[in-house]
């Protein structure tokens, strides 16, 4: 069975912090992996990896895939308080259905 | 403009009512799906359309039925809802179906 496993479930920090988001995948002949943010309505798209280590950068996310190891991580430097969220991590496997992880909750404090 | 739009925002329904929900893009794009979600739970699939023809349904119960008039247009017509079907539903857009998604702002649905 397909299955998209997040860690940690939910984070606590402080602004200016830096934190690593995990997220393992197990897919039938996977094609490509996604991050979403996620605040109080939709999720809003982050980015889309399909090659094995190359970084994608906006500003102080990034985030980078392994593709043997089976899994990516989304890096966020200098905390803000807005980036308080759940942050989703999703796979595509062999068919149309994206495969969704439970998220990982985060909450920035000033 | 990667806007996807959705109506209503909210909507308080009873289980004998007849509703819709509707989402629209202009983006171009050729897939639209409709996703439920619960609290604290990850949006779950309910059906992909691909250049207008449906593609997917996750065994969605028939009280749900998804019509998609042209490209830039997804409606899901609710009938019979039941209280557990209260939840956030979503519709996405994407440039093609393996192609990352858009998300609309969700209707916030309640039955009663």
């Amino acid at each position: 069975e397909d299955k998209v496993v997040q860690s940690p479930l939910s984070l606590v920090v402080h602004e200016g912090d830096t934190v690593t988001l995990n997220c393992s995948y197990e897919v039938t002949n996977f094609r490509s992996l996604l991050w979403y943010k996620q605040e109080k309505k939709a999720p809003t798209f982050l980015f889309m990896l399909t090659s094995s280590g190359i970084e994608k950068k906006s500003g102080r996310l990034s985030s980078i895939l392994d593709k043997k190891e089976l899994f990516s991580i989304l890096n966020i430097t200098a905390t803000q308080t807005g980036d308080s969220a759940v942050y989703l991590c999703a796979s595509f496997p062999n068919t149309d259905k994206l495969i969704f992880g439970t998220g990982t909750r985060l909450q920035v404090f000033p | 403009d990667t806007e996807v739009t959705q109506t209503p925002k909210h909507l308080v329904m009873g289980m004998t009512n007849k509703k819709s929900l509707k989402c629209e893009q202009h983006m171009g794009h050729r897939a639209m799906y409709w996703y439920k979600q619960k609290a604290k739970k990850p949006p779950e699939l309910m059906f992909v359309y691909s250049y207008e023809k449906l593609s997917i349904n996750e065994s969605v119960p028939s009280r749900f039925s998804p019509e998609c008039p042209n490209s830039s247009l997804l409606n899901l017509h609710l009938h019979a809802l039941q209280p557990e079907d209260s939840a956030l539903y979503l519709c996405a857009s994407s440039q093609e179906a393996v192609y990352e998604q858009y998300f609309g702002p969700g209707t916030r649905l309640t039955v009663t």
